[in-house]
């Protein structure tokens, strides 16, 4: 296993289409996060899951966003009505349970809404 | 709401210059420290954890220190090199929840 994976790693999308992101964490890795990172700025979470559940949302997670890691493996992330603002690098990492947080990212897809 | 704050946002140093840079934290309540290294257009790389009970952590030429009571701490570059230029990220882990909290990133260029 080479590392967290994320597709697409850019996509381009005109306002108002949906958009889904994957993400595959690290195969033994049980923890995954999405954050959000702007330009200049330190990345924002967004949402954890532990397993297939989804344990914590943030509140810039609007109803626009939604996040599923069905078979507690891979996961998605989908934003509905796109607007420009969220244009955006969408990172996800994933971690062990063993105590230690350490988290490892993927190199983000990276979202451009026109 | 913990806020993390970076400063320098942008430093620019000459290949060899030992360097800190600095991270500070609003609430005193958390569970490790994390410092991660972001090159442009990339993900984050892990460079080290604190856990609250410490006080510093050593990886090479670099260290990171950690003084939960005053809000505070550094990671240390020891003779930078021109491959050290990044974006320097630390992030604080509170102790409930799973939560990461940034800071806004020190963005260093070491000049050959």
């Amino acid at each position: 296993d080479t590392g967290v994976s994320q597709n697409p790693r850019h996509k381009i999308t005109k306002r108002g289409q949906n958009v889904t992101f994957r993400c595959d964490p690290i195969s033994e890795h049980n923890r995954l996060y999405w954050y959000r990172q702007t330009l200049g700025q330190g990345p924002e979470f967004l949402t954890y899951f532990q397993n297939e559940a989804q344990l914590e949302k943030s509140r810039l997670l609007s109803d626009r966003f939604s996040a599923e890691r069905p078979k507690g493996s891979f996961s998605t992330l989908e934003i509905q009505r796109t607007e420009q603002g969220d244009s955006a690098m969408y990172l996800c990492a994933s971690s062990t349970n063993s105590g230690d947080e350490k988290l490892f990212f993927g190199s983000g897809t990276q979202l451009s809404v026109l | 709401k913990q806020e993390v704050t970076q400063i320098p946002a942008a430093l620019s140093v000459p290949e060899g210059e030992n360097l800190v840079l600095n991270c500070s934290f609003t609430d005193s309540a958390i569970y490790n420290l994390q410092w991660f290294r972001q090159d442009p257009g990339k993900g984050l790389t892990s460079l080290l954890l604190i856990q609250s009970s410490q006080r510093e952590q050593t990886s090479g030429r670099l260290n990171a220190s950690l003084d939960k009571s005053s809000g505070r701490s550094t990671l240390y570059i020891a003779a930078s090199q021109p491959g050290d230029s990044a974006t320097y990220l630390c992030a604080a882990l509170p102790n409930a929840g799973n939560m990461l909290t940034f800071g806004g990133g020190t963005r260093l260029m070491v000049k050959p």
